[in-house]
């Protein structure tokens, strides 16, 4: 199983629906777990982060976090054209990203 | 403040030449990664560095790969001997510590020819 396992996709959500993207890691002892958003060509850049149990609200991102099922997910609310990128989940007691689920909003 | 800056951002080199690539990491920060990014791939980790600790090599691909910083300044990543399919965007990441939210650089992209 590999560490920390994402969806390739493309996801494609229609505009201004949800857009959830999930993740799950194969280590029980992790504390720690990030999103980042990557456009094309760019650098990946932090959205979230969450060390808890639950839910985590930032504008239109919510992270969600079950350490019990060993999975975090990303959900954006109203999507828009501009959140068409490449989402990578991170859990960081090894330094562990996905390879990344590409998402694709359609006007 | 200022943000993770890299140098240079394209390098284009022959192969069996050496090169170097710069990382400044955000002032403060203890823990500085690189990783490395092919063409349409996810990041690979490289090496690690937190504080005065021995660095963590163990994504480093071969012995032609070699990475120093000094204290918890800059850092530079050496690829002896280059080789095409070490073509790729080099990112250099820094953090408060381990653990904690990474930034990243703007990367370098190296083609070697």
């Amino acid at each position: 199983q590999k560490e920390v396992e994402q969806n390739s996709g493309p996801l494609s959500v229609p505009e201004g629906a949800i857009a959830s993207l999930n993740c799950t890691y194969s280590d029980r002892g992790s504390q720690s777990f990030f999103w980042y958003r990557q456009y094309s060509g760019k650098s990946p850049e932090l959205i979230m982060f969450i060390y808890s149990n639950g839910d985590k609200e930032d504008g239109r991102f919510t992270a969600q976090l079950n350490k019990a099922s060993q999975y975090v997910s990303l959900l954006i609310r109203d999507s828009q054209p501009s959140d068409s990128a490449t989402y990578l989940c991170a859990v960081s007691n090894k330094i562990i990203f996905g390879k990344g689920t590409r998402l694709h909003i359609l006007p | 403040g200022a943000g993770v800056s890299q140098s240079p951002s394209n390098k284009v080199t022959e192969k069996g030449k050496d090169v170097e690539l710069r990382c400044d990491p955000i002032s403060g920060h203890t823990a500085l990664y690189w990783y490395r990014q092919r063409l349409g791939q996810g990041l690979e980790f490289l090496i690690y560095f937190q504080g005065n600790s021995a660095p963590d090599k163990s994504g480093l691909p071969s012995d032609r790969f070699s990475a120093e910083r000094t204290g918890e300044s800059v850092s530079t990543l050496t690829i002896q001997r280059t080789q095409q399919e070490d073509s790729a965007v080099y990112l250099c990441a820094s953090a408060q510590s381990r653990g904690y939210e990474q930034y990243f650089g703007p990367g370098t992209r190296l083609t070697v020819t």
